[in-house]
C-alpha cells in the first residue's frame, strides 16, 4: 500500500535552515508528481510546492519563493524540502502528498506530517 | 485570506443533505478542475472528490461534487456523525501558477 513518511521537522530559530524528507513506498515513485502542503496551528491548508515526476518542473507558493527548494531522488524514492531563511510564519505541520499523475494538482495520498516550529 | 472562498461553518442533523460552496475566479475554478478534501480532527487530509465530481476508488457515494462557472459545491447526503470534519476545496490557479485552497468549512453534525 502507498506510504509516505515525513521526517526532519523540529524547532529552529528564525533565519536558520531545515531540510525535510519524505520517503515513499508502495508505488512506482518516478511515475508521480509530489507536493508539500503545510498547515499552521489552528489554520487551514496551504500548498507549498510541487515537483513533477521527472524533477524537471517545480512550482512554489509566492511566500516561499527564493527561500525553499523542492527536490527528489527517484533512486531513493524520496523528496526533500530545503527551507532556508525560516520565518516565524513558516511554523506549521508539513505534509508530503502524492499527485494522481505525473504532473497535476490532485493529492491522492498524504503522509502523517512533520511539525516545524520557528521560534527564538 | 484564501483565494477560494468557503463558508467557515455548516451544520446538519443525521440523515440530512448538506452542501458546502466554494467560490473562485476565472483564473482558477473557471478554467480548472476542483478537488475536495476531508480532514478529520488530528489527522491528515483525505481526497474526497477530484475533477469536479469524480470519487476515488472506494470513496463513499454519499459525497458528490459539482461545478458551475467560477463556483463549485460539495454535497453530503445521509449525513452521519463521522462526517464531522473540516472540508477544503482546491484547484490550480493559472495566474499564480500554483495550487490554491479554500479556507475550509467546519461541518458540525447536530
Amino acid at each position: 500500500q502507498v506510504q509516505l513518511v515525513e521526517s526532519g521537522g523540529g524547532v529552529v530559530q528564525p533565519g536558520r535552515s531545515l531540510r525535510l524528507s519524505c520517503a515513499a513506498s508502495g508505488f512506482t515513485f518516478s511515475d508521480y508528481a509530489m507536493h508539500w502542503v503545510r498547515q499552521a496551528p489552528g489554520k487551514g491548508l496551504e500548498w507549498v510546492a510541487v515537483i513533477w515526476y521527472d524533477g524537471n518542473k517545480k512550482y512554489y507558493v509566492d511566500s516561499v519563493k527564493g527561500r525553499f527548494t523542492i527536490s527528489r531522488d527517484n533512486s531513493k524514492n524520496t523528496i526533500y524540502l530545503q527551507m532556508n531563511s525560516l520565518r516565524v510564519e513558516d511554523t506549521a505541520v508539513y505534509y508530503c502528498a502524492r499527485d494522481r499523475r505525473r504532473f497535476g494538482e490532485v493529492f491522492d495520498y498524504w503522509g502523517q506530517g512533520t511539525l516545524v516550529t520557528v521560534s527564538s | 485570506q484564501s483565494v477560494l472562498t468557503q463558508p467557515p461553518s455548516a451544520s446538519g442533523t443525521p440523515g440530512q443533505r448538506v452542501t458546502i460552496s466554494c467560490s473562485g475566479s476565472n483564473s482558477n475554478i473557471g478554467i480548472n478542475y476542483v478537488c475536495w478534501y476531508q480532514q478529520l480532527p488530528g489527522t491528515a487530509p483525505k481526497l474526497l472528490i477530484y475533477r469536479n465530481n469524480q470519487r476515488p476508488s472506494g470513496g463513499p457515494d454519499r459525497f458528490s461534487g459539482s461545478k458551475s462557472g467560477t463556483s463549485a459545491s460539495l454535497a453530503i447526503s445521509g449525513l452521519r456523525s463521522e462526517d464531522e470534519a473540516y472540508y477544503y476545496c482546491a484547484t490550480w490557479d493559472d495566474s499564480l501558477s500554483g495550487v490554491v485552497f479554500g479556507g475550509g468549512t467546519k461541518l458540525t453534525v447536530l
